[in-house]
């Protein structure tokens, strides 16, 4: 069974870089699919934020190409996101998922509030 | 950049009721490449429905999906207590890209 576990800070304060990294279990990353982030503000729809390729490749949504960077360890089996100069507006629900082309696996969700 | 549009916002209906949900798409999508899920609150969204109508594994017989080109439709035959959540259909397009739908609300009525 896949199965996706987010970690990192849930309070970022405004400016900075939001910092998340997905743990994957289940499935090598290396074998294949895009992984990718996904948030969610409160109250709100989805929107996807990047996605990365096994092989390494990146794809980013156009509206947050600028400050968004996706990583993978394929060593721990994870994937990160690095989204830099935060805002309110940043506040959301980030999960991380496989894909194709559909999400298949989901992890549970991590709510980052930007704030001083 | 294909852009989704969920209808109704909210859809207010009774156990036991057929829900119907609409997506349509900016521009032709392949079949293929649409997908319908389903949210809780507090949970993250579950993969329904892939390829526009073949069920993801698990999914109960009501739920089914159908449509092509722009119009697609989610169809839940009789709501069970439990389908009562937030839906949002899903397309991925050349680039690569994923784009969701704004989301339609089942409430009880």
């Amino acid at each position: 069974q896949v199965q996706l576990q987010e970690s990192g800070p849930g309070l970022v304060k405004p400016s900075e870089t939001l910092s998340l990294t997905c743990a994957v279990s289940g499935y090598s990353i290396s074998s294949g699919y895009y992984w990718g982030w996904i948030r969610q503000p409160p109250g709100k729809g989805l929107e996807w934020i990047g996605s990365i390729y096994h092989s390494g490749s990146t794809y980013y949504n156009p509206s947050l190409k600028s400050r968004v960077t996706i990583s993978v360890d394929t060593s721990k089996n994870q994937f990160s996101l690095k989204l830099s100069s935060v805002t309110a507006a940043d506040t959301a629900v980030y999960y991380c998922a496989r894909l194709l082309l559909r999400l298949d696996y989901w992890g549970q969700g991590t709510l980052v509030t930007v704030s001083s | 950049e294909i852009v989704l549009t969920q209808s109704p916002g909210t859809l207010s209906l009774s156990p036991g009721e057929r829900a119907t949900l609409s997506c349509r798409a900016s521009q032709s999508v392949s079949s293929s490449y649409l997908a319908w899920y389903q949210q809780k609150p507090g949970q993250a969204p579950r993969l329904l429905i892939y390829g526009a109508s073949s069920r993801a594994t698990g999914i109960p017989d009501r739920f089914s999906g159908s449509g092509s080109g722009t119009d697609f439709t989610l169809t839940i035959s009789r709501l069970e207590p439990e389908d009562f959540a937030v839906y949002y259909c899903q397309q991925y397009g050349s680039s690569p890209a994923w784009t969701f739908g704004q989301g339609t609300k089942v409430e009880i009525k």
